[in-house]
């Protein structure tokens, strides 16, 4: 079955160390995304990427970056720069008419 | 930043009974307006897209109404089932296209009591 497969589902990271976070979809779409969820907030956009070798920041990118090496793969790299990184991130495609998500990573900084 | 607002936050609707809520949106540089449902643990699905002032989808026993010229989108339900439960989102899509991303409402979050 096609889909977005987010990896991993939990993690954990300790304060100054950096993270990434997998998002791999067989859907052959161009675009992708990475969506940011903190409580009571609306999901927030991060960096997206139109297409293979190039992304553009959202609108909370600060201690973010990106890669977009393969059409199918659209690692999210939280940096140690990010200054409240706890929080479930989600990633999608643009399907033509809507997205396809991920099921999402949560992120917990111990 | 585009603003895009949900009403209520929260919402308890007994099980049977009907109930709707509503999305607000810029009514300028209108493009489409997404609803999804987001059930817990689960992946957001896709519900609805709007794109036409007046237009009205049902799937079910859910169903949406867009108005553009004043901003807003109802969602309704039917006859709450416990399987309704969910967080709904909308979206806002303006008129730069879809490839630049979505603004979401900060959600409805729905629970059916038995």
């Amino acid at each position: 079955d096609g889909g977005i497969t987010q990896s991993p589902k939990y993690l954990f990271r300790k304060e100054g160390q950096n993270v990434t976070l997998s998002c791999e979809q067989n859907l052959n779409h161009d675009a992708m995304y990475w969506y940011r969820q903190d409580p009571g907030q609306g999901l927030r956009l991060i960096y997206y990427s139109q297409i293979v070798n190039d992304f553009q920041k959202g609108d909370i990118a600060e201690g973010y970056s990106v890669s977009r090496e393969k059409k199918e793969s659209f690692p999210l790299t939280v940096t140690s720069a990010q200054k409240n990184p706890t929080a479930f991130y989600l990633c999608a495609s643009w399907t033509g008419h809507g997205y396809t998500f991920g099921s999402g990573t949560r992120l917990t900084v111990v | 930043i585009l603003n895009v607002e949900q009403s209520p936050q929260s919402l308890h609707v007994q099980e049977g009974d009907s109930t709707n809520f509503t999305c607000s949106f810029p009514s300028s540089n209108f493009y489409a307006l997404h609803w999804y449902r987001w059930e817990t643990a689960k992946s957001p699905e896709a519900l609805f897209v709007m794109t036409l002032n007046g237009d009205e989808k049902k799937k079910g026993r859910i169903s949406a109404t867009l108005n553009t010229k004043e901003g807003y989108s109802y969602l309704y339900i039917k006859g709450s089932q416990p399987e309704d439960s969910a967080t709904y989102l909308c979206a806002f899509l303006d008129s730069g296209g879809g490839a630049d991303g979505l603004t979401f409402g900060k959600g409805t979050h729905l629970i059916i009591q038995p």
